[in-house]
């Protein structure tokens, strides 16, 4: 799997768009990159998955750069409630022996304040 | 849908002692996952199922764990007997690989077991 760098932390003002950064610059061509968050004391929660081209869902926005080396997930409206660790994860899209396991390394802890 | 859900939410047991984990999957995935989480080794895959058929064990950490899925609604995680250095929160999550490219890895997880092991 591609290797991730995140940011440990990041704070953001309430109503203010949080940009997240994940830097994946060994990522291959079949690899996606996917977002996770997980609020404290709860399971990890999907948020969007891309391969090269912008996505957006109900939750949030993915950009990743034309090179796919980096990606930037970022919620629009930032609530106390998006408090949480965020994830960014390369991973193949295919199945296949060992395609399942999802490495969670340390991701960004966003602190959304009021 | 109610999500994935999970039984119990905590268990607190003795040093020796069965402990018997639940999971009833989103209905209509067909794959499930079994994880745990501490905080020294982050979140771990255990096993997973496709179709109720164990596919990938190799992250059962030794014998005392084992694993079933004897119908599309119901998986069970079982440790005997349990150890102090087994508690941690067990995660089950589910996932319908089928559909949009990629969402192979959309996996979606229930409330977690947190087990305390004296």
């Amino acid at each position: 799997d591609a290797k991730t760098t995140q940011p440990t932390s990041m704070d953001c003002a309430e109503g203010r768009a949080a940009n997240l950064p994940c830097n994946h610059s060994t990522i291959s061509g079949n690899e996606y990159v996917y977002w996770y968050r997980q609020i404290h004391s709860q399971g990890p929660q999907y948020i969007i998955h891309g391969l090269k081209n912008n996505e957006t869902n109900e939750m949030a926005s993915l950009i990743i750069t034309e090179d796919r080396k980096s990606s930037t997930l970022i919620l629009p409206h930032a609530t106390l409630r998006d408090t949480a660790v965020y994830y960014c994860i390369v991973r193949v899209g295919i199945s296949g022996a060992g395609s399942y396991q999802l490495t969670f390394g340390k991701g960004t802890k966003l602190s959304v304040i009021p | 849908d109610a999500g994935v859900i999970q039984s119990p939410r905590h268990e607190v047991t003795e040093m020796g002692q069965e402990v018997t984990l639940r999971c009833k999957p989103i209905s209509g995935h067909d794959y499930l996952f079994w994880y745990r989480q501490t905080m020294m080794r982050g979140l771990e895959l255990l096993i997973y199922f496709n179709n109720n058929v164990p596919i990938d064990d190799s992250g059962m950490p030794e014998d005392r764990f084992s694993a079933k899925m004897p119908n599309a609604s119901f998986s069970t995680l079982k440790i005997q007997p349990s150890e102090p250095r087994d508690s941690a929160v067990y995660f089950c999550a589910s996932s319908l690989v089928q559909g949009r490219a990629g969402n192979l890895n959309e996996q979606f997880f229930g409330p977690g077991t947190r087990l305390t092991v004296l």
